[in-house]
């Protein structure tokens, strides 16, 4: 399968710990990377590989992985977290790139 | 920093060819893979296809008969061509930069950064 699925949407109170989750069978192969995508703005890449940042990426944003699962975690969201998410990766035969469907996550 | 600026025609009829360019400023055009990404309105993002410097392509299956994308390395502009537009091409398209994959075991990390700012391309007849 090439697919990538999320769950459509998540919400975390202010300042607690939330994770995204991104399923699929690249994933035993490919390390998702995360984007976050604020609305009328374009995805801006979070993390990358099995966990790092980009520079300008608050620490409080991690990944993991484990089998055909990737994890995008928040430790102590802020307002500003409030965004679409979309994990990424190639799929099993390494020509294709797939998305998930994107999660939504609301910051109560 | 590598900034990619896009560009091109933001509304079309139906059964016309789509036509957007992106230009790569302030980074080495070669030794990357650039793609194009499109984003119908309240939607998911979908990768289209990419190119590498040498001119070499990969599509996405289900958009495969109708795209094309090239590559201007005197210029480190890359073009997108989608043939016999309908409703549903109807998209914000993005383009965006890609390095090839590297492996950290067990697995292999790659990523899109940057994106460009996004076209919106309306198919209305």
């Amino acid at each position: 399968s090439s697919e990538l699925t999320q769950d459509p949407a998540v919400s975390v109170a202010l300042g607690q710990t939330v994770r995204i989750t991104c399923q699929g069978d690249s994933l035993r192969s490919y390390y998702a990377s995360w984007y976050q995508q604020k609305p009328g703005q374009a995805p801006v890449l979070v993390i990358y590989g099995k966990n790092n940042r980009p520079s300008g990426i608050p620490d409080r944003f991690s990944g993991s992985s484990s089998g055909n699962t990737a994890s995008l975690t928040i430790t102590g969201a802020q307002a500003e977290d409030e965004a679409d998410y979309y994990c990424n990766s190639r799929d099993s035969s390494g020509n294709v790139w797939v998305f998930g469907g994107g999660t939504k996550l609301t910051v109560l | 920093q590598v900034q990619l600026q896009q560009w091109g025609a933001g509304l079309l009829k139906p059964s016309e060819t789509l036509s957007l360019t992106c230009a790569v400023y302030g980074g080495s055009f070669s030794g990357y893979y650039w793609s194009w990404i499109r984003q119908p309105p309240g939607k998911g993002l979908e990768w289209i296809g990419e190119i590498n410097h040498s001119g070499s392509t990969n599509y996405n299956p289900s958009l495969k008969s109708r795209v094309t994308i090239s590559v201007d390395t005197s210029k480190n502009q890359f073009s997108l061509k989608l043939s016999s537009v309908t409703a549903a091409d109807t998209a914000v398209y993005y383009c965006a930069r890609s390095a090839p994959c590297i492996v950290v075991v067990p697995a292999a990390s790659c990523w899109f950064d940057p994106w460009g700012q996004g076209t919106l391309v309306t198919v209305s007849s």
